[in-house]
């Protein structure tokens, strides 16, 4: 399976922990999203990769959200002192141009206790 | 910048009928336009995308969306609903002219009746 893959599929955890997730895009891919998606709404773009650089951030992403993709190839996705506030789905695309389409992966559904 | 209202957050339709999924867009500059399906606890697939050229719109599973400038509007459509065809819609719009990240409206879930 070439797709986009996402890892854990389920992560819960308690308020006060950090919390770190992957993304591993279609190979080919230079360009990487992480959007949240919370219950009832669709997904809010959160920030954005092209190969190794991260060109563009939204302003959901607060100081206690770091992404990396040291290789231009998998993202991670780190969520420090997490917060019951951060409970969604975190999910991750790929793409391959500026008007490609992007493939989601199944997510990452994370539970803040 | 870009947004997308779905009107109806729930529609049930009958199996065999039409499906209609509404869709209005704001956009400051020409936009690229899509369809995502979503299926419980999985992440999205690509119905359909609208960038330049013809206005309707053919996508997988029979689905399809014409894009109406006057109207401002992408509005899915089947002409016949399947028991399959029960999950969670969304429309989107894309930013294309920086990171082309996607604007997403807030789903409408489609419910078939047998």
């Amino acid at each position: 399976d070439t797709g986009v893959s996402q890892d854990p599929r389920h992560k819960i955890t308690k308020r006060g922990q950090n919390v770190t997730f992957r993304c591993d895009p279609i190979s080919e891919h230079n360009r990487l999203y992480w959007y949240r998606q919370t219950l009832g709404q669709g997904p809010e773009f959160l920030t954005y990769f092209q190969n190794e650089a991260q060109l563009e951030k939204s302003r959901l992403l607060s100081d206690r959200f770091s992404a990396e993709r040291p290789k231009g190839s998998f993202s991670t996705l780190e969520i420090q002192r997490t917060e019951q506030g951060d409970s969604a789905m975190y999910l991750c695309a790929s793409s391959s141009g500026l008007v490609d389409t992007q493939y989601f992966g199944p997510g990452t559904r994370l539970t803040v206790l | 910048a870009q947004s997308v209202t779905q009107l109806g957050s729930h529609v049930s339709v009958s199996e065999g009928a039409l499906v209609l999924l509404r869709c209005n867009y704001s956009s400051s500059v020409p936009p690229y336009l899509f369809w995502y399906v979503q299926y419980p606890n999985q992440g999205l697939q690509l119905l359909l995308k609208y960038t330049t050229g013809a206005t309707l719109v053919k996508g997988i599973n029979g689905f399809e969306a014409e894009f109406k400038k006057s109207e401002t509007s992408f509005h899915l459509t089947k002409p016949s609903a399947h028991m399959s065809d029960a999950a969670e819609y969304f429309c989107a719009v894309s930013d294309t002219t920086g990171a082309n990240n996607l604007f997403f409206g807030t789903g409408t879930r489609l419910t078939v009746i047998p």
